[in-house]
C-alpha cells in the first residue's frame, strides 16, 4: 500500500532560520511522482514542487531545497532563512502512476515561523 | 483561465440535510478528485473521474455520490448529511499530458453539519 508520511506535527523556529520537513514515503511502484504543497492560513493549497521517481536531481528555487533520495525513500523540504509569510502547513503527496493520478497526502506539519 | 472554481465557499446544513457542491474546471482536464479535508489532517480522496462518464470511488466514498457528464464539470452530492461530514472540500483537476500529475485545486469549501 502506498503511505506517506510526516513524522513532524508542528514545528516552530524563529525567523532567519533554516528548516527542514521530513517526508517519508512508501510506494511498490518504480514509477511515481512526489509533491510539496504549502496551505497558508487563507486554507487554498499552493502547489510548490513536483518530482518525478527517475529524476533524483535536488532543486534549489529561492529559499526553498529538496532533496529527494530514493535509497531512504525521503523527500525533504528545506526553507533557509525563514520568514513569517512561511508560517503555514505544508503537505507532502505522492502520486501513483495507475492511470488514475490520485494523490495520497501526508498528515501535514505545521510551521509557525515567529518574528 | 478560471482555473478550478468551487461553489458554495461556506455552508452549514442540518443533520439529513442534502446538498450539492459544484466544481468546474476550464482547463480541458480529463481527471477530476474531491478530497476531503479534517481539522488538523491531510486531505483524503472521496471520489475521482479520469472522464466524463466515468468515476470511481477513492479512500472514503460513503456517503457521497458524484457524477461527470461533461468535461467540465464534477459535482459531489452529500444525501443525508450527518456531523462526520463537517469538513473542508477540495476539488482538483489534472491531465496526463508529457506525464504530468500536477493537481490543480480548488479554492475549498467549508462545510458543517449540526
Amino acid at each position: 500500500a502506498q503511505k506517506v508520511t510526516q513524522a513532524q506535527t508542528e514545528i516552530s523556529v524563529v525567523e532567519k532560520e533554516d528548516v527542514t520537513l521530513d517526508c517519508v514515503y512508501e510506494t511498490r511502484d518504480t514509477t511515481y511522482y512526489l509533491f510539496w504543497y504549502k496551505q497558508p492560513p487563507s486554507g487554498e493549497l499552493v502547489f510548490l514542487i513536483r518530482r518525478n521517481s527517475f529524476d533524483e536531481q535536488n532543486e534549489i528555487s529561492g529559499r526553498y531545497s529538496w532533496n529527494f533520495q530514493k535509497s531512504t525513500s525521503s523527500f525533504n523540504f528545506t526553507i533557509t532563512a525563514s520568514q513569517v509569510v512561511d508560517s503555514a502547513v505544508y503537505f507532502c503527496a505522492l502520486s501513483e502512476t495507475s492511470n488514475t493520478g490520485k494523490l495520497i497526502f501526508g498528515q501535514g506539519t505545521t510551521l509557525q515561523v515567529k518574528p | 483561465n478560471a482555473g478550478v472554481t468551487q461553489t458554495p465557499k461556506f455552508r452549514i446544513l442540518k443533520i439529513g440535510q442534502s446538498m450539492t457542491l459544484q466544481c468546474t474546471q476550464d482547463m480541458n482536464h480529463n481527471y477530476m478528485y474531491w478530497y476531503r479535508q479534517d481539522p488538523g489532517m491531510g486531505l483524503k480522496l472521496i471520489y475521482y473521474s479520469v472522464g466524463a462518464g466515468i468515476t470511481d470511488k477513492g479512500e472514503v466514498p460513503n456517503g457521497y455520490n458524484v457524477s461527470r457528464s461533461t468535461t467540465e464539470d464534477f459535482p459531489l452530492r452529500l444525501e443525508l448529511a450527518a456531523p462526520s461530514q463537517t469538513s473542508v472540500y477540495f476539488c482538483a483537476s489534472t491531465t496526463r499530458t508529457s506525464g504530468n500529475w500536477g493537481q490543480y485545486f480548488g479554492p475549498g469549501t467549508r462545510l458543517t453539519v449540526l
